[in-house]
């Protein structure tokens, strides 16, 4: 069956520092990736989509994924951390080709220390 | 637009009894879905409605939940009789169009059942 896989449950990283969390897909055909992002006690918000236009994909609030095909990945960057991205994220496909069922990963907590 | 709006945000209830969850999604969107998160089962997509049908209901735990959706800005995820272990954050999420189309989250509904 198909699913992504996010290494790691929780991060921490450093206000200012690189932010770096991974998720891994697993199907032959590339499906449609998404990173949501959920802050406390609110619904998800999409930070950024890859949909096969292009391999590298800016979003929101600096946030940056690239779709590396011979690694099945699509990790999550940020240059540079800010207490406020302290939230967890979630890493997201919809399989291609198939009905419109977006599938979440276990999630990643992501800390920013000062 | 208000975005997807959920009720109520909290609620408790003792084991037995009805419940009903309520969304209101983002107006003309043609895509609703309920998803359910605890921490031990993270988010699970438990039924979605294309045009107000609902497609694929294979995550709905059991009989005692249920859902509607009798018009394009209403649905309803029941559950009777409601146990202990129904207590979870709710989120009914909205979207246009199928294949890649950024899904809209809900605040969320959170439940105890005591």
């Amino acid at each position: 069956a198909q699913s992504v896989t996010q290494l790691g449950s929780h991060v921490s990283v450093s206000e200012g520092a690189l932010v770096l969390l991974r998720c891994n897909y697993s199907s032959s055909v590339p499906p449609y990736l998404f990173w949501y992002v959920q802050y406390p006690n609110q619904g998800l918000q999409l930070l950024l989509k890859y949909t096969s236009a292009a391999t590298l994909v800016k979003g929101i609030n600096g946030f940056e994924a690239e779709f590396k095909k011979s690694e099945t990945s699509f990790h999550l960057t940020k240059p540079s951390a800010h207490m406020s991205d302290a939230a967890e994220y979630f890493c997201a496909f919809i399989s291609s080709g198939s009905a419109r069922q977006l599938t979440f990963g276990s999630g990643t907590q992501l800390t920013v220390l000062p | 637009d208000a975005g997807v709006i959920q009720s109520p945000r909290h609620e408790v209830t003792e084991m037995g009894q009805e419940v009903t969850l309520r969304c209101k999604p983002i107006s003309g969107h043609d895509y609703l879905f309920w998803y359910r998160q605890t921490m031990m089962r993270g988010l699970e997509l438990l039924i979605y409605f294309n045009n107000n049908v609902p497609i694929d209901d294979s995550g709905m735990p059991e009989d005692r939940f249920s859902a509607k959706m009798p018009n394009a800005s209403f649905s309803t995820l029941k559950i009777q009789p409601s146990e202990p272990r129904d207590s979870a954050v709710y989120f009914c999420a909205s979207s246009l169009g199928g294949g890649s189309t950024e899904a809209f989250f809900g605040q969320g509904t959170r439940l105890t059942v005591v």
